[in-house]
């Protein structure tokens, strides 16, 4: 059962407009999310990460909100460069006594356009 | 500093062969951990090994099962391979114990598999 969940497959927006992605999540007991950057061919990259006692991280042009009572985060690029085009893995990590369980969406294909 | 390397870069086998992928992680680095990536479940936890230990186990059958070497490179072994095992299979290595919470865990570029 998918408890990380990307329902947008895919997006298109225009260079230099704000691309926003989307993840919702059902386990409460998440406590770290990362997103995941990923170009055809080759294996994800990491983006950013924020834990769950933040409500915002920021990092040049990507900043992550974090709604814990949601149960949803997003991914904000701004401005959006042709170069972003890639796929957007969210991911939440629980931890407990047996380890951690991460759990990833099904990623977002974000396209760009000039 | 070379990056993660993953052999082979392709793969077919027929349903009920068993398989072995290799990764070698970056120079130093002693986490590797294991992910299968399909289009109907996107991407998985398989597992995470460190100095040879597996620290970490996501929701996959027995079939599946891994090792790691002194010198940090692992393996990741399917038998009796199925139909549904058809993914691309990364391997991330990270240099401490963390694994992902450090947030400086680096993918290879992945093994396709296909079982026809």
């Amino acid at each position: 059962d998918q408890q990380v969940k990307q329902n947008s497959p895919s997006l298109s927006v225009q260079e230099g407009r704000i691309s926003i992605l989307n993840c919702d999540y059902t386990n409460s007991m998440f406590d770290y999310f990362l997103w995941y950057k990923k170009y055809p061919a080759e294996g994800p990259t990491f983006l950013i990460s924020i834990s769950s006692i933040k409500d915002k991280n920021e990092d040049g042009r990507f900043t992550v909100f974090l709604n814990k009572s949601a149960k949803h985060l997003s991914l904000h690029i701004v401005p959006s460069q042709p170069g972003d085009s890639a796929v957007y893995f969210c991911a939440a990590i629980s931890n407990s006594n047996s380890g951690y369980a991460l759990n990833f969406g099904k990623g977002t294909s974000l396209l760009v356009t000039p | 500093k070379a990056g993660v390397t993953q052999t082979p870069r392709y793969l077919i086998k027929t349903r009920g062969q068993q398989v072995t992928l290799s990764c070698s992680p970056i120079s130093g680095h002693r986490s590797v951990s294991w992910y299968q990536q399909t289009p109907g479940q996107g991407l998985q936890f398989l597992f995470e090994y460190f100095s040879e230990t597996q620290r970490n186990k996501g929701n996959f059958p027995g079939r599946f099962s891994g090792r790691q070497f002194s010198n940090s490179r692992s393996e990741m072994n399917v038998s009796t391979l199925e139909l549904g095992d058809s993914a691309l299979y990364l391997c991330a290595s990270s240099p401490q114990a963390a694994g992902p919470f450090d947030d400086t865990q680096y993918f290879g570029p992945g093994t396709r598999l296909t079982v026809l």
